[in-house]
């Protein structure tokens, strides 16, 4: 069964640093999310992408936050300066169509650790 | 604008007990209700859904109930297992722009032997 992968599943950085997390969506899938999840904290949505543009985006998905599908299968999450508080894991999910009967298909988790 | 509450956890069973995770949920319009599933070291996973009022979503044993008039969306099992022990997550889709998924704090089962 066709499945999202993410990559690297864990990521330790310094503050300050840049950081991408990578996101292989389902093969024909056309819209893509990322969401992150704080340490005992709810899943939060942070941005979602069609058409090779952000469809929508939270307060969260500040000027730090940037998102791209270089090459047509990617689709990555890069922090361009990271803070201790952007610790989380982050999941990236993708789907065919907005259709009610479809579904978000998730990938693993990268969890992200800031020092 | 949209929030869901779930029941805070973490929730311990013994095998073949009743199981029931609360959900409650705020949301502009006619929103989708969903209860995804983690398993240790995986990804989220769809358990079930409901697309409008009075709709049953069930799956592998698990059903909930999509309740308009108490804003509810409960997940039950009637016989839990131990490979049923994994995080539990309510959540809802509003229905507008990309369908972005608004999510509980997850509720963490365990089944004990």
């Amino acid at each position: 069964e066709p499945e999202v992968t993410q990559t690297p599943s864990h990521q330790v950085t310094q503050m300050g640093q840049e950081v991408i997390l990578r996101c292989v969506p389902i093969s024909n899938h056309l819209y893509f999310y990322w969401y992150r999840q704080i340490l005992g904290q709810k899943v939060e949505f942070l941005v979602s992408f069609y058409n090779n543009e952000i469809s929508e985006k939270s307060e969260i998905f500040d000027d730090q936050f940037s998102v791209e599908r270089p090459d047509g299968s990617n689709f990555t999450l890069k922090i361009r300066s990271t803070k201790l508080e952007d610790s989380a894991m982050y999941f990236c999910a993708s789907r065919y169509t907005l259709l009610a009967k479809e579904t978000q298909y998730f990938g693993p988790g990268t969890r992200l650790l800031v020092l | 604008g949209n929030s869901v509450t779930q029941m805070e956890g973490p929730v311990t069973l013994s095998e073949e007990a009743f199981l029931t995770i609360n959900c409650t949920y705020t949301a502009t319009g006619y929103p989708s209700l969903f209860w995804y599933v983690q398993y240790p070291g995986e990804g989220l996973q769809l358990l079930l859904k409901a697309t409008k009022a009075d709709d049953k979503g069930s799956n592998k044993g698990f059903e909930a109930t999509y309740r308009k008039e108490t804003t509810s969306f409960h997940l039950e099992k009637g016989s839990v297992q131990v490979s049923d022990s994994a995080v539990y997550f309510c959540a809802l889709s509003d229905q507008t722009g990309a369908n972005n998924l608004f999510f509980g704090t997850g509720t963490r089962l365990t089944v004990i032997p």
